[in-house]
């Protein structure tokens, strides 16, 4: 099936650093959206992209819906900690009826 | 807000048992789907249906069924158990098939098998 790669797998950072994160994929997508996922809980959707070259925010987060359609980068600034968890990116590539994930990016704060 | 709701939350099993994990949609969602996620991994989509009729499959075993009853909620039919089925169980729902990717998910079954 489709394949999204998500890198990195998973980030060591200091309380107040910003964060970058993205995934791509050899497929063209129409929809792009990034999930954050908390220890023990379902992923709760942060941000939906639409369009390409799109830049959507929700407060310190930002997304990105890449010009080529393959690709998305979600940034997260000045970090605290309830930032930590897996977030997942996940889209709807051409031709799709189904939604598929990345591999997660697990984000560690240091305070 | 009313969210989708999983029952149980925690199920423990030995091999070649039965389980039924149920899934309650947000109210007026039609579309419910079932994902498995195995410790580290990404969720997997297993099936989903639209207006209680199955619209895609993904990689859900044959030992594996499920259904969307008429006040939308869905069970999901698990025989002869394996370990290799121990995971989390998410159910989503959203309002329309696939709804641009916004999905729901409720806070996940975790099945253990022994």
């Amino acid at each position: 099936g489709q394949q999204l790669n998500q890198s990195p797998q998973s980030m060591f950072i200091q309380e107040g650093e910003d964060v970058s994160m993205n995934c791509t994929s050899s497929s063209i997508f129409n929809t792009w959206l990034w999930y954050k996922q908390d220890p023990g809980e379902g992923p709760v959707l942060l941000i939906a992209l639409y369009k390409a070259g799109e830049l959507t925010s929700n407060g310190r987060l930002t997304a990105q819906f890449g010009i080529t359609r393959k690709d998305s980068f979600l940034n997260i600034s000045a970090s605290i900690p309830s930032d930590v968890g897996i977030y997942f990116c996940a889209g709807l590539y051409q031709g799709a009826q189904k939604l598929v994930f990345g591999q997660g990016t697990r984000l560690t704060i240091n305070p | 807000a009313a969210g989708v709701i999983q029952s149980p939350r925690h199920l423990i099993k030995e091999k070649r048992e039965t389980a039924t994990l149920k899934c309650y949609p947000i109210p007026r969602h039609d579309t419910v789907y079932w994902y498995q996620q195995g410790p580290g991994q990404d969720p997997q989509f297993l099936i989903s249906f639209y207006e209680k009729m199955q619209s895609d499959k993904g990689s859900i075993p044959d030992r594996f069924s499920a259904q969307q009853f008429s006040d939308y909620h869905s069970e999901l039919n698990m025989s002869s158990l394996e370990l290799g089925d121990s995971a989390l169980y998410f159910c989503a729902s959203s309002l329309g098939y696939l709804a641009n990717g916004e999905l729901f998910f409720g806070e996940g079954s975790r099945l253990t098998v022994l």
